[in-house]
C-alpha cells in the first residue's frame, strides 16, 4: 500500500492557538478519516469525511477535503495540553483498505 | 461505534517462542480485516488483509510463514508471530469492517505492545 503525506511532521504551540494538521493522498477514495493516537496507545477515531463532503465539524474539530488536490486538513481550535498526541490520517480507497499518513505530532505547550 | 476488541494488550515473550494476538469484532461481522504494525515515532504499515474464509493477502515484504494469519469466522481474526526475535518487537493494531458498518469505516482495536527478549 502507498503511504500518503502528512504535514508538518511535528507541531509545537501555545495552548489556546489554533492547530491545522494537512494530509495529501495519492488514489480516489471513498472517504477520510483523521485518528488520533496517544504515545504507546491504540488510535481513537475523530471524524470522518465523505469524498461528496467539503467541510465537517465535530466539537473543537473541523476537517476540510479536496478531492481536487486529493488533499484534507484537520484544524483543532483552541488547543488544550490534552490535545498532546499523533494525529493520522487514512484514507479508505475502493478496495476498503486504509491508506494511512505519515502523522503529525502536535504538541501543546501549557 | 463499533466495537473492536484486540487481546492481549501488551506480551513480553522469550525469542524463538510463538505469540498468538486476537482481534474480535463485538458487534458487527468483520468480513474483512487487518493487520497493521507500528514502529516507534513512525505510522502504521499495513502487514496483511485477511477476508474471512479466504486466506490473507501479505503486503510485499511481509513473511508470511513468519506472521500467520487466520480469519476463520466473521468476528475473529488471530495474528500469531511464530519463532519471535526482538527485531519483532514492535505495536501491532488490528482493524476490521464489513456489511455492517457500511463498509464506510474501519473500526481498531486497543492495540498490542509485543516485546520480544
Amino acid at each position: 500500500s502507498q503511504q500518503g503525506e502528512e504535514d508538518p511532521q511535528a507541531l509545537s504551540i501555545q495552548e489556546g492557538e489554533n492547530a491545522t494538521m494537512n494530509c495529501s493522498y495519492k488514489t480516489s477514495i471513498n472517504n477520510l478519516q483523521w485518528y488520533r493516537q496517544n504515545s504507546g496507545r491504540g488510535l481513537v477515531h475523530l471524524i470522518l469525511i465523505r469524498s461528496n463532503e467539503r467541510e465537517k465539524h465535530s466539537g473543537r474539530l473541523r476537517v476540510t477535503l479536496d478531492t481536487s488536490k486529493k488533499s484534507s486538513s484537520l484544524l483543532i481550535t483552541a488547543s488544550r495540553a490534552a490535545d498532546t498526541a499523533s494525529y493520522f490520517c487514512a484514507s479508505l480507497g475502493s478496495n476498503y483498505q486504509l491508506i494511512w499518513g505519515a502523522g503529525t505530532k502536535l504538541i501543546i505547550k501549557p | 461505534g463499533a466495537v473492536v476488541s484486540q487481546h492481549p494488550s501488551w506480551v513480553i515473550c522469550k525469542s524463538g517462542t510463538s505469540v498468538k494476538i486476537e482481534c474480535r469484532s463485538l458487534d458487527f461481522q468483520a468480513t474483512t480485516m487487518f493487520w497493521y504494525r507500528q514502529f516507534p515515532k513512525q505510522s502504521l504499515m499495513l502487514m496483511a488483509t485477511s477476508n474471512e474464509g479466504s486466506k490473507a493477502t501479505y503486503e510485499q515484504g511481509v513473511e508470511k510463514d513468519k506472521f500467520l494469519i487466520n480469519h476463520a469466522s466473521l468476528t475473529l481474526s488471530t495474528l500469531t508471530v511464530t519463532s519471535a526475535h526482538p527485531e519483532d518487537s514492535s505495536f501491532y493494531i488490528c482493524s476490521a469492517t464489513g456489511p455492517g458498518t457500511g463498509w464506510t469505516e474501519a473500526f481498531f482495536g486497543q492495540g498490542t505492545r509485543l516485546t520480544v527478549v
